[in-house]
């Protein structure tokens, strides 16, 4: 089955600067790679996605890119704000209905 | 995006009795599951909850100690019975939807467990 790996588990950023979280999976078939934010007891929120027929995507500081060949997407985000700290998961999923597998997270510290 | 009611939110709970999760979506939706989230962990599906027949449990869940229940298209309950201490954790109900929005998750409040 699909394996998700996500680097770094954790990570400490100064307020503007900019962050980046990276994920490889196993399974080359997958075709749907979203990123959830977990805030400090709240439920995870789907941040962006991005489908395998597309490289890369953005909306406003954050963005996504996918390189299928190497099996690996990554989240960026730029000119990061104390309110981006959070638990960030990535996951991978095959087919609509079928079980995310998501990664193991990367805590993000935005120090102000 | 849908509205999912989990309740109860937390719970302490005594070690061999049973807790039931309920979750309510404010529309029909044809995916439903269930995960669980240990401390300091990240997301692993305990079930998809089918509705009108059995749920689909994962590698490493038994409807023994998780019986599931989804009697129509906007509830279903989790059950953790014969509660230890290892089964302190989230568990957060989740609904997916189809078409244009295939494949976005969105989750419940959950329900933070506490077994002693």
């Amino acid at each position: 089955g699909e394996n998700v790996e996500q680097h770094p588990s954790t990570l400490s950023v100064q307020e503007g600067d900019s962050a980046v979280i990276k994920c490889t999976y196993s399974d080359s078939a997958s075709n749907y790679f979203p990123w959830y934010k977990q805030e400090l007891g709240k439920r995870p929120q789907l941040i962006i996605d991005i489908r395998s027929n597309v490289g890369e995507k953005k909306d406003q500081r954050i963005a996504v890119t996918l390189n299928k060949t190497a099996k690996h997407f990554s989240l960026h985000i730029t000119e990061t704000q104390p309110e981006d700290s959070a638990v960030y998961f990535c996951a991978a999923i095959l087919n609509y209905g079928q079980n995310f597998v998501f990664g193991p997270g990367t805590r993000l510290s935005v120090l102000p | 995006s849908a509205v999912i009611s989990q309740k109860p939110s937390r719970d302490i709970c005594q070690r061999g009795t049973s807790l039931t999760i309920q979750c309510q979506v404010d529309s029909q939706v044809t995916m439903m599951f269930w995960y669980r989230q240990q401390p300091g962990q990240s997301l692993t599906l305990i079930a998809t909850a089918n509705q009108g027949s059995e749920a689909t449990y994962e590698s490493g869940f038994v409807i023994d100690k998780f019986p599931i229940s989804r009697p129509n298209l906007t509830f279903s309950t989790l059950t953790v019975s014969n509660m230890s201490p290892e089964d302190s954790s989230i568990y957060l109900c989740s609904v997916e939807y189809g078409g244009l929005r295939a494949g976005e998750l969105f989750f419940g409040e959950g329900s933070r467990l506490t077994v002693l």
